[in-house]
């Protein structure tokens, strides 16, 4: 089982502000790596696939990079909506699995 | 648009049983492998099990497997999730999700949840 790590646990950072969200794969995922943002009481939303592939509707400030075990979900600029947790999934291997989610908190 | 509606949860007994189901529209539901994910409460995402477009593959995480099944009627747009000798740890919103796994990332569609939760 490929296991996805998150980092870091928690980051705060006030509105504005540039977020980078860290995930690293126990062995190469290839570019099978989506980002998903979930609020509380939602469903998570999916905001970023094969690794650097906006979901639709999600706007020009997240971005995702990287290929094989290194991943980064970078938010440019944060908006209020933006607060919220991160979790990165692999869809290379079964089973698939998540990432323990990074929190964005407001600071 | 896309919209997975998941029903069945409720309150069951240890040892118990339930069947969710998550109905489909706004896709095409023969097209898409789909997906099964829980969310304990407070906790992460865990990824349970798939089952491709046309039933022919199916995959469980450990957790699951022999007590859990995983099943669709294409021909009512509904997957479902049989789940038996239910235990305490399986309390958890179950959300039913295409995440791809057959050629391409699936669409990344979720459902609202729906909340089991085992309990004598």
């Amino acid at each position: 089982e490929i296991v996805l790590t998150q980092s870091p646990a928690t980051l705060s950072l006030s509105p504005g502000e540039r977020a980078t969200l860290s995930c690293r794969a126990s062995q190469s995922v290839s570019s099978y790596l989506a980002w998903f943002q979930q609020k509380p009481g939602q469903a998570p939303r999916l905001v970023i696939y094969d690794a650097s592939n906006r979901a639709t509707g999600i706007p020009g400030t997240f971005s995702g990079s990287g290929s094989g075990t290194d991943f980064t979900l970078t938010i440019s600029s944060l908006e209020p909506e933006d607060f919220a947790v991160y979790y990165c999934q692999q869809r290379s291997n079964w089973p698939f699995t998540f990432g323990p989610g990074t929190k964005v908190e407001i600071k | 648009q896309v919209q997975l509606v998941e029903s069945g949860g409720g309150v069951v007994q240890p040892g118990g049983s339930l069947r969710l189901s998550c109905a489909a529209s706004g896709l095409t539901f023969s097209s898409y492998g789909m997906h099964w994910v829980r969310q304990a409460p407070g906790k992460g995402l865990e990824w349970m099990a798939v089952l491709s477009y046309d039933g022919s593959h199916k995959y469980y995480t450990d957790s699951v497997k022999g007590r859990f099944t995983i099943s669709r009627d294409n021909s009512k747009n509904t997957l479902y999730l049989q789940m038996n000798s239910l235990r305490p740890e399986d309390t958890a919103v179950y959300y039913c999700a295409s995440l791809g796994g057959y050629g391409d990332y699936g669409g990344g569609y979720w459902g609202q949840g729906t909340l089991v939760t085992v309990s004598s």
